[in-house]
């Protein structure tokens, strides 16, 4: 089974900061690779799949890059909205999820 | 509008049995695969079962295999996971989800359900 690693566990950034989120693979996914916003309560909002394409109605900011192991999310100027839980899956085979990233106000 | 709306949720002994259904709207049911995706408390997302969109292939995590079955009657536009001898790590929020057209086993979540709490313990 692939794994999904995500770092850091937790990231602590100032509103209007950039955040730069990462996560590896095991093994290469090609470019199937989703990102996901949790908040306290909800479920998981899709950001970003295949990579870097954004889903319907995620603002600009969000961006996702990588390919093969290696992916980043990046929020280019945190809004107070952003802080959250951050969840990478690969879907190249059986779904994994990354543990997650804690992004928290700093 | 795209919708899931689970039920069945609740306290469960060990070993005991529960089934949770997902309700859905806003689509062609019968023309996606379906899944569900379970999340312990403070932890994070876990895979646990997918089924075809016209029912005849199941998939399941290795944590559940032979415990858990799911199923879908696409008349009723509902899907079911049926738990069976469940423990206290079964313990969870479990989400409807559809993954993107054209995925059966895999794939992306684009509609997620509110979630229904399962508690198992005695």
């Amino acid at each position: 089974e692939i794994v999904m690693t995500q770092s850091p566990a937790t990231l602590s950034v100032s509103p209007g900061e950039r955040a730069t989120l990462s996560c590896r693979a095991s093994q290469s996914v090609s470019s199937n690779l989703a990102w996901y916003q949790q908040k306290p309560g909800q479920a998981p909002r899709l950001l970003i799949y295949g990579a870097s394409a954004r889903a319907t109605g995620i603002p600009g900011r969000f961006s996702g890059s990588g390919s093969g192991t290696e992916f980043t999310l990046t929020i280019s100027s945190l809004q107070s909205e952003d802080f959250a839980v951050y969840y990478c899956q690969q879907y190249n085979n059986w779904p994994v999820f990354g543990q997650g990233t804690k992004l928290e106000i700093k | 509008e795209v919708q899931l709306v689970e039920s069945g949720g609740g306290l469960v002994q060990p070993g005991g049995s529960l089934r949770l259904s997902c309700s859905v709207s806003g689509f062609t049911f019968r023309s996606y695969a379906m899944h569900w995706v379970r999340q312990a408390p403070g932890k994070g997302l876990e895979y646990v079962s997918a089924i075809s969109s016209n029912g005849g292939s199941t998939y399941y995590a290795d944590s559940v295999r032979g415990r858990f079955t799911i199923s879908r009657d696409n008349s009723k536009n509902t899907l079911y996971l049926q738990m069976s001898s469940l423990r206290a790590e079964d313990t969870a929020v479990y989400y409807c989800v559809r993954p993107t057209y054209g995925y059966e086993s895999s794939g992306y979540y684009t509609y997620w359900g509110q979630g229904t709490l399962v508690t198992v313990s005695s």
